[in-house]
């Protein structure tokens, strides 16, 4: 199916293993965005992409990692889980990043680290 | 600093009444755009309306509403004839026209009752 999908849709670890949140676009949209929402705060960018294998950090990058060896995936590892990295994480992409260009979140992945 | 503020963390409007959600923005860009985005309790980031801010006219989707006051750096999202199914979070958001992604307000959680 056409869209932004997102893997797992619920993941519970423990702290200090790493895991890997998996996303997948279909659009060729060449900027992709990971988000994590937290209560009160809002969504804060986590990194973004502007085409394979072009990555930056954004508001809160600390324990992330990225990569964008093809268009249509964006994967974000954590290294080593923290409990202050549970959260709601969105994967977003968008055809390009000026006027209307809107972002298409994907649903989102619940990560609970224990 | 913060470049979106909701001020509103919830509120309550009657079926069939309109509603207005604020938002005020921060930016000496003097090129960004404005998203609203719906957040119903199932998750998933629904994008709404956009304005841009050399756009002379307010943006109108259907029935939703952006009331944008340039001078006031303010975009409140109207929304008429309020549903049930309008129940949610609202989120504000602001791309700066030297950016890439997305700044994100707290978000207002509306409640329409019956």
């Amino acid at each position: 199916d056409a869209g932004i999908t997102q893997s797992p849709r619920y993941k519970i670890t423990e702290t200090g293993r790493q895991v890997t949140l998996m996303c997948h676009q279909t659009w060729s949209h060449s900027y992709m965005f990971w988000y994590r929402q937290d209560l009160g705060h809002g969504l804060r960018l986590i990194y973004y992409s502007a085409a394979a294998d072009i990555t930056d950090k954004g508001e809160v990058p600390d324990g992330y990692v990225v990569s964008r060896s093809k268009t249509e995936n964006f994967p974000l590892t954590l290294e080593s889980a923290t409990r202050s990295q549970t959260s709601v994480y969105f994967c977003a992409s968008s055809e390009g990043t000026s006027g209307y260009n809107e972002q298409f979140f994907g649903p989102g992945t619940r990560l609970t680290v224990l | 600093a913060q470049k979106i503020t909701q001020t509103q963390p919830g509120m309550f409007v009657q079926e069939k009444e309109a509603v207005t959600l604020d938002c005020t923005y921060d930016t000496s860009d003097p090129s960004y755009g404005l998203f609203w985005y719906k957040q119903p309790s199932s998750g998933e980031m629904i994008f709404l309306i956009y304005q841009g801010s050399y756009d002379q006219q307010n943006a109108t989707e259907g029935r939703y509403s952006l009331n944008f006051q340039k001078a006031r750096k303010s975009a409140n999202l109207v929304i008429s004839a309020s549903q049930l199914g309008d129940s949610a979070m609202y989120f504000c958001a602001m791309r700066e026209g030297s950016g890439y992604a997305l700044n994100f307000g707290k978000g207002t959680s509306l409640l329409v009752t019956p």
